[in-house]
């Protein structure tokens, strides 16, 4: 089974319609990370979480809101979707307890795209 | 600002070296790491290197740190078919959560 799950994998979606992108992971760790990839680019971070009392922005949460239900579960939601939100959304964790490289271990990835 | 960049493309013949490039701009960057990412999945670590480190090698990947020129590459000898992805170069400095990804370079492998 994998570490790191999401659902949907991949979602059609219109304009003005509220989703929501979860993530599950069975490794125990602390961290959670929702990123964003466009074609031709890096991974943008959009929120993360260290725990489940302690969330952050990131780089690009414009439009974006977030909830961690238990340290398992981090789910994504857009409140609004807008087509420039098309993208492949993933998940990621990570354990800073393990001292090495506080390494991230990432999600399949959720394919969005709004119309 | 931190940047990581990479070329977008890279095709090499099955059995030779390939030879993936990344350059970094924040100094203070402690941990590099290669990811791959392979059709519809997530990103998977291959390999990460400590700034005090010059050279890593794990079986048919080698990576090589210029931290003189901010130069980061992966070698992978005899380049199979399965190793066609996009390889992610990323950066952190130690202390941060925060990861700095290039752009990935996609690998085409020719039989």
């Amino acid at each position: 089974d994998a570490d790191v799950t999401q659902t949907p994998r991949n979602r059609i979606t219109k304009t003005g319609k509220r989703i929501m992108l979860e993530c599950s992971q069975t490794k125990g760790h602390d961290r959670m990370y929702w990123y964003r990839q466009d074609p031709g680019l890096g991974l943008q971070l959009i929120y993360y979480s260290f725990d489940v009392k302690d969330i952050n922005k990131g780089e690009i949460s414009d439009g974006y809101s977030v909830s961690r239900q238990a340290q398992a579960k981090f789910s994504l939601s857009l409140e609004s979707a807008i087509p420039n939100q098309t993208a492949l959304y993933f998940c990621a964790t990570s354990d800073t307890g393990t001292g090495v490289a506080d390494t991230q271990y990432f999600g399949p990835g959720t394919r969005l795209t709004v119309l | 600002g931190e940047d990581v960049e990479q070329s977008l493309f890279l095709s090499v013949r099955e059995g030779d070296s390939s030879v993936i490039n990344c350059t970094y701009t924040d100094s203070s960057s402690t941990y590099l790491y290669w990811y791959k990412q392979e059709p519809g999945a997530g990103l998977q670590l291959l390999t990460y290197i400590f700034s005090n480190m010059d050279m890593k090698q794990d079986q048919r990947l080698t990576v090589l740190l210029n931290k003189k020129d901010k130069h980061l590459s992966l070698r992978i000898a005899d380049t199979q078919t399965g190793d066609s992805a996009i390889y992610f170069c990323a950066e952190r400095t130690s202390g941060t959560y925060k990861y700095i990804f290039g752009t990935g370079t996609r690998l085409k492998v020719l039989a």
